[in-house]
């Protein structure tokens, strides 16, 4: 059972190139979500789709862009890197909605030169 | 929305010991949801422990165990007999019906010395 899975694993890009990172949960959850972790600062989310269809905006959306695919997938775009989104980017996905449990994909680690 | 603060960001155990973090949140709501990530270096994120705020009876998992203090809104984790595999960052997380994703702790990083 692979839970959530995301890709890639690792990524370094250059200021101002675009990428996709990409997750599927294959749990047949309705909630999806996108966080951010910087040292120190705890997760944040970026995005999130509450149900298949739907996406609304979290605490640090601003540079990201999101598709929730159809019920399994969930992927992150930045357009333009910069700097600052040098982060840990977590996937995660939930039956209960988001007062349920989380259940993570191992991350994504970024870095943008 | 709700904010959660963990004022321990490091903490150190022996083995076979018992540590317990800390965690205050504060919400305006009745009805809200209160959990204890664990992520140890492999970076994975992993669910330790959940509790309903309805819920007076302090939620358990085997040697982890929560003091759900509501008045206080404090929530900490006990680790009980801790293990070298309990090292790792802990993250405290709350959520309430009416909001839309977990907020997150800036999180506890604990060493389990030998």
């Amino acid at each position: 059972n692979a839970g959530v899975t995301q890709t890639p694993k690792f990524q370094v890009l250059k200021t101002g190139q675009s990428m996709t990172l990409q997750c599927a949960q294959d749990m047949n959850h309705n909630s999806m979500y996108w966080y951010r972790q910087d040292p120190g600062m705890g997760l944040r989310l970026i995005y999130y789709s509450a149900s298949e269809g739907t996406t609304d905006k979290g605490e640090v959306p601003n540079g990201y862009n999101v598709s929730r695919l159809n019920k399994r997938e969930f992927s992150l775009r930045l357009e333009s890197a910069a700097p600052s989104q040098t982060s840990v980017y977590f996937c995660a996905s939930s039956e209960q909605g988001h007062t349920g449990e989380l259940f993570f994909g191992e991350g994504s680690r970024l870095t943008v030169l | 929305a709700q904010t959660v603060t963990q004022s321990q960001p490091e903490m150190s155990v022996q083995e076979a010991e018992t540590v317990t973090l800390s965690c205050t949140y504060d919400t305006s709501e009745s009805d809200y949801y209160l959990f204890w990530y664990k992520q140890p270096p492999s970076r994975q994120m992993i669910l330790v422990i959940r509790q309903e705020a309805y819920k007076q009876q302090n939620a358990t998992e085997n040697r982890f165990s929560v003091n759900f203090q509501k008045a206080a809104k404090s929530f900490s984790l006990k680790i009980s007999d801790s293990q070298l595999g309990d090292a790792a960052m802990y993250f405290c997380a709350c959520n309430s019906n009416s909001g839309y994703a977990l907020n997150f702790g800036k999180g506890t990083s604990l060493l389990v010395t030998p």
